[in-house]
């Protein structure tokens, strides 16, 4: 079974900074995915970005990056140039690279507060 | 707006009634699942559809919980003999076959049992 840890459950940064999210996860898989996700207040959850295991690149998506660390298993979100819309619960989520589908397995999630 | 949906977004029961939740998905996206988010915790799995097949079920989803997809299109999530422990938010994804099995999230069924 996979296991998915956010050790920092709240954070704050002022607009406009850099600010990053912890997340590491327990697999013995060797081929997956790791998503970071975010849910705004009273709003639904959707998808920032993602990395798969068996790419070395980390991926980027406009503002936000990620250092994917294989050996390690960490993989932490930076957000850059901080905007009040990024004030959310971020969850980090894996999910094993299987044909047939499967599900996400989601750690408990970072309450990130953007300070204007 | 051709997101997933939920119906309904509140549901206020007491203890011991019934209730059903039933999620559309995205019209092109064959793989539906199902998870439950409590307070200030992240989302955990409950079930999983390919069409109208159930292909997986969590140990969370006991003999008071089904799922159904009868058609591989909507699906329905029925709580019977409702409990307090069941007061949670329920979550309903939806994706395609391929790629990167991207999953997108509908807004969820707050359920609150008195």
């Amino acid at each position: 079974a996979q296991t998915v840890t956010q050790s920092q459950p709240e954070m704050s940064v002022q607009e406009a900074e850099t600010v990053t999210l912890s997340c590491t996860y327990d697999t013995s898989e060797s081929n997956y995915y790791l998503f970071w996700y975010k849910q705004p207040p009273s709003r639904q959850m959707i998808l920032v970005i993602r990395q798969e295991a068996y790419k070395q690149q980390n991926a980027t998506e406009n503002r936000f990056s990620v250092n994917f660390q294989k050996a390690a298993k960490s993989f932490s979100l930076k957000i850059s140039d901080s905007q009040l819309g990024d004030t959310a619960m971020y969850f980090c989520a894996f999910m094993k690279h299987d044909i047939g589908g499967n599900m996400l397995t989601f750690g408990g999630g970072t309450r990130l507060m953007v300070k204007p | 707006d051709t997101g997933v949906s939920q119906d309904p977004r509140h549901k206020i029961t007491k203890r011991g009634q019934n209730v059903t939740f039933r999620c559309d998905p995205i019209s092109e996206h064959n793989r539906l699942y199902w998870y439950r988010q409590t307070l200030g915790q992240g989302p955990e799995f409950l079930t999983y559809f390919q069409n109208e097949a159930q292909l997986e079920k969590s140990r969370l989803l006991s003999d008071r919980f089904s799922a159904e997809r009868p058609k591989g299109s909507f699906s329905t999530l029925e709580i019977q003999r409702t409990e307090q422990g069941d007061s949670a938010m329920y979550l309903c994804a939806s994706s395609w076959t391929s790629g990167s099995q991207e999953q997108y999230f509908g807004p969820g069924t707050r359920l609150t049992v008195t």
